[in-house]
């Protein structure tokens, strides 16, 4: 079965480094999506992609934060400058409409 | 997601159904209710969603009241598998979560 697939599944960056979070959507879905979850926290919706553009995004995706799809297969979330309160769990998400597939995740810890 | 309301918690024996209210009062005619669930550890997983009809499939049912104003996701037979965080939300192009429910299932 088809799945979505995130790396690294752990991270841990010293204060101020940038981060690049990277995802294998599954490969004929047209809907990308970034979404965190800090730790005991509910699951925040961070930005979604459609047709190699941005088509929605949250109050917490600052300029700090961009996504990129560089080679039509991986999708990125990069943190230009982290802090402490960006340490949560990332999830990558992709779908064909009202389905949504979301990887494991990656636990970025910043120090 | 500020538009739906659930319980906090549930608990259920294993084998017994479990039958999840959600409320959602102010959802416009046109948008679908959906339900995910997240495993400990893991990320959400799509669960079931629906629109005006009653929705079967093989994880569960989906009883959308006739007024859209609430739903209700069956579990026919809670497993231990089936212990997780379930949430009730709407698509908008993409998924709102709010705390959800958590459902504890005993042996």
């Amino acid at each position: 079965e088809p799945e979505v697939t995130q790396t690294p599944s752990h991270q841990v960056t010293q204060m101020g480094q940038e981060v690049i979070l990277r995802c294998v959507p599954i490969s004929n879905h047209l809907y990308f999506y970034w979404y965190r979850q800090i730790l005991g926290q509910k699951v925040e919706f961070l930005v979604s992609f459609y047709n190699n553009e941005i088509s929605e995004k949250s109050e917490i995706f600052d300029d700090q934060f961009s996504v990129e799809r560089p080679d039509g297969s991986n999708f990125t979330l990069k943190i230009r400058s982290t802090k402490l309160e960006d340490s949560a769990m990332y999830f990558c998400a992709s779908g064909q409409g009202h389905e949504a597939f979301f990887g494991q995740g990656t636990r970025l810890t910043v120090v | 997601d500020a538009k739906t309301t659930q319980p906090n918690s549930m608990e259920s024996n294993e084998e017994e159904p479990v039958h999840l209210p959600c409320n959602h009062s102010t959802i416009s005619g046109t948008d679908y209710i959906h339900w995910y669930r997240q495993l400990p550890s893991q990320g959400p997983e799509y669960v079931i969603h629906g629109l005006t009809s009653n929705v079967n499939n093989r994880m569960a049912s989906l009883a959308i009241a006739e007024d859209r104003k609430s739903s209700t996701l069956i579990l026919h037979r809670a497993t231990l598998r089936d212990a997780a965080v379930y949430y009730c939300t709407r698509w908008d192009y993409k998924l709102s979560f709010g705390a959800g429910t958590t459902v504890t299932v005993r042996a």
